[in-house]
């Protein structure tokens, strides 16, 4: 099992530009979570999908953010325009189904830089 | 309101001592608890859960947690620390009517030859 893939794992823009961070969630969770991670602010929820759907974007920090599942093997976080306090580290994380008693695996994250 | 407290920042204990990394949580109904622990650079990984039962539950890495509904605590423990123990560790917690985990603040756990 391959765990959680994310990509890039490094990414370095300067502010207006666009970024696409992706994810490929582990084979046969059906839930699918991404966070940003911050010293500030610690461990945040961004997003989260179910069966490729977005149940709650309630996280999501402005309408620069926005993310999409278009199938169950795939999922994208956009940032338009990005800004230097976008700067963080994100994770993309699943689980089997959202039931209260599943844990999530997390992927390595990407440490995204905004200059 | 769900919540989730980790009152220590840091942790620092000498090798092969025992360890606890400390949580209290708040939550209207039947709690479902869980531990992670983050390496540098690393995602966080999975160490345990309590679902129902027992109150003793044991993980990954040889550490265990108490689950204590009296005094709405889920401590980590570990009888003897290792070196390669230190990291930051994360307590959470969801509700049974809940999808959204709620996160503590993390603790970081520094263990000294």
């Amino acid at each position: 099992d391959a765990g959680v893939i994310q990509s890039p794992r490094h990414e370095v823009t300067e502010m207006g530009q666009e970024v696409t961070l992706r994810c490929k969630p582990i084979s046969g969770h059906n839930s699918l979570f991404w966070y940003r991670q911050t010293m500030m602010r610690g461990l945040e929820l961004l997003i989260y999908f179910n069966n490729n759907v977005p149940i709650d974007d309630s996280g999501m920090p402005e309408d620069r953010f926005s993310a999409k599942m278009p199938n169950a093997s795939f999922s994208t976080l956009k940032i338009q325009p990005s800004e230097p306090r976008d700067s963080a580290v994100y994770f993309c994380a699943s689980s089997q189904t959202l039931e209260p008693y599943n844990e999530q695996f997390f992927g390595p994250g990407t440490r995204l830089t905004v200059l | 309101a769900q919540s989730v407290a980790q009152p220590e920042d840091q942790v620092n204990v000498a090798e092969g001592n025992p360890l606890t990394v400390k949580c209290t949580y708040s939550v209207s109904g039947n709690p479902y608890l869980f531990w992670y622990v983050q390496y540098p650079n690393r995602g966080l990984q999975f160490l345990l859960k309590y679902i129902t039962g027992d109150n003793l539950v044991k993980g990954s890495y040889g550490f265990e947690a108490e689950f204590n509904k009296s005094q709405t605590s889920f401590h980590l423990k570990k009888p003897s620390a290792l070196v390669s123990d230190s990291a930051l560790y994360f307590c959470a917690v969801r509700e049974n009517s809940n999808y959204q985990l709620i996160w503590g603040a993390g603790t970081k756990l520094i263990i000294k030859p």
